[in-house]
């Protein structure tokens, strides 16, 4: 079965330091995995995908994320918080087998970004 | 090219009325999603159409039922609307491995 754990609901951050969001996951197969974000009343963007190739996967907006399979983790950082990046952030696991559709969202982390 | 797009954006139904929320997209995608966010829950799969023509229940499909129109549109219909079914509902496709949403439906059921 697949899951996807990400280890902090809120985290808070002054502008210009570091960002680091914590997601863990499970699954039977080799995964793809994702960040997406959210901004107030809004959808959901796509911030970077993992699906096999490199392990350190860089997205938009200066975030990236590491692939660690040992940890089976897929951590979100940014090494310099902006205060356009308050948001809520999930982490999304979709087990890559052929045929396979659904994809396993986290319960979101709500990034403050402090002036 | 509209990407995803979801109708109504907002809508105030009372316990027991039916509704249906229609959403399309423009890029040729196969596989169609509906989810509903509910705050501190992430969001959870209804339902899914991997074609069309084929539908899928999801995690958290009772009160709700949907149609693959063709392969633009999935639609979700609530037949009789509760409370609990009060959230904010998010259309999506997928295409080269990532989901695509659309700006989701705000459903207050009184």
């Amino acid at each position: 079965a697949q899951s996807v754990t990400q280890l902090d609901s809120h985290v808070s951050v002054s502008e210009g330091t570091p960002v680091l969001l914590r997601c863990n996951y499970s699954s039977s197969y080799s995964p793809s995995l994702f960040w997406y974000v959210q901004h107030p009343n809004k959808g959901l963007q796509l911030l970077l995908k993992y699906t096999s190739a490199a392990t350190l996967v860089k997205g938009i907006n200066g975030f990236e994320a590491e692939f660690k399979k040992s940890e089976t983790s897929f951590h979100l950082t940014k090494p310099s918080a902006h205060m356009s990046d308050a948001a809520e952030y999930f982490c999304v696991v979709s087990p890559s087998t052929s045929g396979t559709y659904k994809y396993i969202f986290g319960t979101g982390t709500r990034l403050k970004v402090l002036a | 090219n509209a990407g995803v797009t979801q109708t109504p954006k907002f809508q105030v139904l009372k316990t027991g009325q039916s509704m249906t929320l229609q959403c399309a997209q423009d890029m040729n995608h196969n596989s169609m999603y509906w989810y509903r966010q509910d705050p501190g829950m992430g969001l959870r799969l209804i339902y899914y159409s991997a074609s069309e023509g084929t539908t899928d229940k999801g995690e958290v499909p009772n009160g709700y039922n949907v149609s693959r129109l063709n392969k633009r549109e999935f639609s979700l219909r609530l037949e009789s609307a509760a409370p609990s079914q009060t959230s904010v509902y998010f259309c999506a496709s997928r295409g080269q491995g990532e989901q695509f949403f659309g700006p989701g439906t705000r459903l207050t059921v009184l």
